[in-house]
């Protein structure tokens, strides 16, 4: 079965302007994770979806990050007026509940570069 | 505030030999620590996982130690093999709430032939 995609694998952007990130999850996972990994640095959590809700958004490092989630599904990341400091890798990881014991399964990131 | 932390950014072991790789946390309320093994240009892949009411954890060459009171986490492979080389992150996780991941900066694994 497939695994969680994410696209695009590569994104350069110029200073300012707007990104879209999607993520496809595994089919019939509830749950879902945005994180990102900056250099030298750990994955650092951003958001999560129970569904298509979004109980918690502390995790987004300015009001320029939003997501959202549309059926169940798939999931875009979006940064509005990205800065340099935003260049990272982006991951999405999928579990089949929130449940704590449960595996998050991750996809392959989209490497993000604003010059 | 990192609440896990690998301290050491990379070991290299020989191939058949045992790699210890360690891991600190300071959030004594963490419920599940984790394991991840990341290559690159991939995600990162869920490897083994411990309970906190547990001390150790064995899957195959791979083990798992959690001792609590020093808040201190060790994965061991034994024995190591070159397609282990790879970044490993440890992660903790709550028992409540979003379950997200608080994972350390990792530690690049290279097991030489």
């Amino acid at each position: 079965g497939a695994g969680v995609s994410q696209s695009p694998s590569n994104k350069v952007t110029e200073k300012g302007k707007d990104v879209e990130l999607r993520c496809d999850p595994i089919s019939g996972h509830t749950a879902l994770y945005w994180y990102r990994q900056s250099l030298g640095q750990g994955l650092e959590f951003l958001i999560y979806f129970q569904g298509n809700s979004a109980p918690d958004k502390s995790g987004l490092p300015s009001d320029r990050f939003s997501a959202e989630r549309t059926g169940g599904s798939v999931s875009t990341l979006t940064i509005q007026r990205t800065q340099q400091e935003d260049s990272a890798v982006y991951l999405c990881a999928s579990s089949p509940s929130v449940t704590s014991t449960d595996t998050q399964y991750f996809g392959p990131g989209t490497r993000l570069t604003v010059l | 505030d990192q609440q896990v932390k690998q301290n050491s950014p990379s070991l290299s072991v020989q191939e058949g030999r045992i790699s210890i790789l360690n891991c600190d946390y300071t959030n004594s309320m963490f419920d599940y620590f984790l394991w991840y093994k990341k290559y690159p240009a991939e995600g990162p892949t869920f490897l083994i996982s411990i309970s906190s009411i547990k001390d150790k954890n064995e899957d195959g060459r791979f083990t798992v130690f959690l001792n609590k009171s020093a808040k201190h986490l060790s994965l061991h492979i034994v024995p190591s093999q070159p397609g282990d080389s790879a970044v490993y992150f440890c992660a903790g996780r709550f028992a409540s709430g979003a379950n997200n991941l608080f994972f350390g900066t990792g530690t690049r694994l290279t097991v030489i032939p």
